[in-house]
């Protein structure tokens, strides 16, 4: 099982919502990634877990809160957002959190999310 | 300020012949690059990759260039076929932190023609 899958695919919410992104994978790898990316943009890293703990953070703002409750899930909280917010969320897993250069990262689908 | 560029945001090309994506990078401490395919609705996967210390890597259809000196890395598909009608990121990446992160660029929607 090669897959990384996240739900949902599709998310609209309002500036005073809470919602939650979520995303699973079943290879056994210890690290998870979050990406946001725009249209016409690259993908931007937003947070890195390590054996389930928080190695990087790009200066994510609050309102997006990660969280690892346990090594094959991974979620995304959102709070309070803005329709600038509004972007594709993409997670994504490898085997080593990028300890050599080979360690391929494995994307799920993503969210698509829309912030009215 | 993109430290890794794809200039063509779109390459057209007839089903059988060679298809060429090009990308540039701004740091010298990248020393690891690769590429990426996606398709609609699905995300990115890992296509092929070099190390800094080759300057040729091959696989099957699909062959990486390096050109350290102008920071230049090309993708080459031959031949090309229909299904390989995607977007494909150039990626690099260098050791900071501790980790292996890589830096994307915007990508090149290749089509190719039957």
């Amino acid at each position: 099982d090669t897959e990384v899958t996240q739900t949902p695919k599709h998310l609209v919410m309002g500036m005073t919502n809470k919602k939650s992104l979520k995303c699973e994978q079943h290879m056994g790898h210890r690290a998870m990634y979050w990406y946001k990316q725009k249209a016409k943009k690259p993908p931007e890293l937003m947070f890195v877990y390590s054996y389930e703990k928080l190695s990087i953070n790009e200066s994510v703002p609050s309102r997006f809160s990660p969280e690892c409750p346990n090594s094959s899930l991974l979620n995304l909280h959102l709070h309070a957002l803005q329709p600038e917010d509004s972007a594709l969320y993409l997670c994504a897993s490898s085997q080593d959190p990028g300890f050599r250069p080979t360690d391929t990262q494995y994307f799920g689908p993503g969210t698509r999310l829309t912030v009215l | 300020d993109q430290q890794v560029k794809q200039n063509s945001p779109s390459l057209s090309v007839q089903e059988g012949r060679i298809s060429i994506l090009n990308c540039d990078y701004t740091n010298s401490m990248f020393d690891y690059f690769l590429w990426y395919k996606k398709y609609p609705a699905e995300g990115p996967t890992f296509l092929i990759s070099i190390s800094s210390i080759k300057d040729k890597n091959e696989d099957g259809r699909f062959t990486v260039f390096l050109n350290k000196s102008a920071k230049h890395l090309s993708l080459h598909i031959v031949p090309s076929q229909p299904g390989d009608s995607a977007v494909y990121f150039c990626a690099a990446s260098a050791m900071t932190g501790g980790s292996y992160i890589p830096t994307f660029g915007r990508g090149t929607s290749l089509i190719v023609h039957p």
